[in-house]
């Protein structure tokens, strides 16, 4: 039973290049957030998807970032321009339905911005 | 908007003895739930406990239980019997079950040494 899954495990990018970061919920699994985890700090949430809507996005950047959830494939958090300041890890955790499950998360994503 | 707190930046304890890791919260809420995250070295997120606020009961987990002081907005995290392998960044996080999301909302953490 495959958990979480996020690819790739670590991204390294030229500042003013893009990165998509992909993430597969648990099967059976409808609803997907994604936090960052900056140097020495605690995750922060970004964004809660159910399949093609963005229900809160609240954590998330105005500029640069963007996330979806499509019908068919996995979650793409896509950061545009990237900076120095965007280098972070960026998790994945899944919830079964809009219900009080614990969320599970993915290994995360190494975003290294040279 | 509700806000998490750990004010044990580290913590250290002896292999086989017991620690306690603090969390408070402050939320108006009444319906939620209030969890602890272990982080290893591996920098995996892996769900230690889990208390829903409408129980009184403290909830335990083999050797990690809590203490959940709702009228004092506490929820404090006990590892017995210390294990080299729970070595860890710890994460106290908190979650509104009436609202429109189910976001989690995460301590800043206490880095936990178990020493030999």
């Amino acid at each position: 039973n495959a958990g979480v899954m996020q690819n790739p495990r670590h991204l390294v990018r030229r500042r003013g290049q893009e990165a998509r970061l992909r993430c597969s919920p648990m099967k059976g699994h409808s609803h997907v957030y994604w936090y960052r985890q900056l140097p020495e700090e605690g995750l922060k949430f970004m964004v809660y998807l159910q399949k093609e809507n963005i229900i809160d996005e609240s954590g998330m950047p105005k500029e640069r970032f963007s996330a979806e959830f499509p019908k068919e494939g996995p979650s793409i958090l896509r950061i545009q321009q990237v900076v120095r300041g965007d280098s972070a890890a960026y998790f994945c955790a899944s919830s079964p339905q809009r219900s009080n499950q614990p969320q599970h998360f993915g290994d995360g994503t190494r975003l290294s911005i040279l | 908007a509700q806000t998490v707190t750990q004010s044990q930046p580290e913590m250290s304890v002896q292999e086989a003895e017991t620690v306690t890791l603090s969390c408070t919260y402050d939320t108006s809420e009444s319906n939620y739930y209030l969890f602890w995250y272990k982080q290893p070295p591996s920098r995996q997120m892996i769900l230690v406990i889990r208390q829903e606020a409408y129980k009184q009961q403290n909830a335990t987990e083999n050797r990690f239980s809590v203490n959940f002081q709702k009228a004092a907005k506490s929820f404090s995290l006990k590892i017995s019997d210390s294990q080299l392998g729970d070595t860890a960044m710890y994460f106290c996080a908190f979650m509104n079950s009436s609202g429109a999301t189910n976001k989690l909302i995460f301590g800043t953490g206490t880095l936990l040494a178990v020493q030999p």
